[in-house]
C-alpha cells in the first residue's frame, strides 16, 4: 500500500542546533516533494520544493534533500530558533495530479 | 494581495445535518482544492476543482461534495453528518492544475464540530 510516513513523535532540539526531519514514502514516484509549515489552529504554509532531478535544494536557513532511491526526503533548520517550533509536513504528488500529506512531526525549539 | 479566505471559521452541527464550508481563492487562481485535516489521519485530500470542473477526487463517500462557481470560488458541502466528520476542513488555491501544481496558498480553515 502507499504511505507517507513522518516521525510522529515530537523532536525537541535545543536553539541553535540543526534540526533534521524525516519523510519516507513506499509505493510512490513523486516528480516532486514539498516541506510546509503548520502552526497550531493555522494553515499549512509552503517552504520549499523539490524536483526528482534535484538532489538538494536550500531556501536560507533550510535546506531539503530528496533521494529518490531510499525513498526519502530530509528537512534541516540549521541554527533553530524557538520560532521555529511548528509542525512540518512533507507532501509528495502520486502521479494523478493529487498532492497527498504525511501526518507531520511537531518541532519543538527550546532556549 | 489578499490571501484563501474560508468561512466560516468555525461551526457546530448535530448529526444528521448538512454543512456548506466556502473558499475564496487568491485572486487569479483557478484551482482549488479541498482537504480534511484530523489529529489522527491528518491531511486527506477531498477534491480539486480547476476553471469550474472537478478534476481530482480523493476516497470519501458520496456525502462529500463541492462545485466550483465562474470566479474561482468555490463550496464544499457534508450532508447527513455523522460525528466522524468532526475535523479542519481545509481549502487551497493554487496558480496551476495538476503536476504542475507547485506550491499550495492554504486558508485558515473551517473548523467543523459535530455533536
Amino acid at each position: 500500500s502507499q504511505k507517507i510516513e513522518q516521525n510522529s513523535e515530537a523532536l525537541n532540539i535545543q536553539e541553535g542546533k540543526t534540526a533534521t526531519l524525516t519523510c519516507n514514502y513506499t509505493n510512490y514516484s513523486p516528480a516532486y516533494l514539498q516541506w510546509y509549515r503548520q502552526d497550531p489552529g493555522r494553515g499549512p504554509v509552503f517552504l520549499l520544493l523539490i524536483r526528482e532531478n534535484e538532489k538538494e535544494k536550500r531556501k536560507e536557513r533550510l535546506k531539503v534533500t530528496f533521494d529518490t532511491t531510499l525513498k526519502q526526503s530530509l528537512f534541516h533548520i540549521t541554527a533553530s530558533q524557538p520560532a521555529d517550533s511548528a509542525t512540518y509536513l512533507c507532501a509528495l504528488d502520486d502521479n494523478t495530479d493529487k498532492l497527498i500529506f504525511g501526518t507531520g512531526t511537531r518541532l519543538q525549539v527550546f532556549p | 494581495k489578499a490571501g484563501v479566505t474560508q468561512t466560516p471559521r468555525y461551526l457546530i452541527k448535530t448529526r444528521g445535518q448538512q454543512v456548506t464550508l466556502s473558499c475564496s481563492p487568491i485572486s487569479g487562481h483557478r484551482s482549488v482544492s479541498w482537504y480534511q485535516q484530523t489529529p489522527g489521519q491528518g491531511l486527506q485530500f477531498l477534491f480539486e476543482y480547476f476553471s469550474e470542473t472537478q478534476r481530482n477526487k480523493g476516497n470519501f463517500p458520496g456525502r462529500f461534495s463541492g462545485r466550483q462557481f465562474s470566479n474561482s470560488r468555490s463550496e464544499m458541502n457534508v450532508s447527513t453528518l455523522e460525528l466522524g466528520d468532526s475535523a479542519l476542513y481545509l481549502c487551497a488555491s493554487s496558480l496551476t492544475e495538476g503536476r504542475d501544481t507547485g506550491e499550495l496558498f492554504f486558508g485558515e480553515g473551517s473548523r467543523l464540530t459535530v455533536l
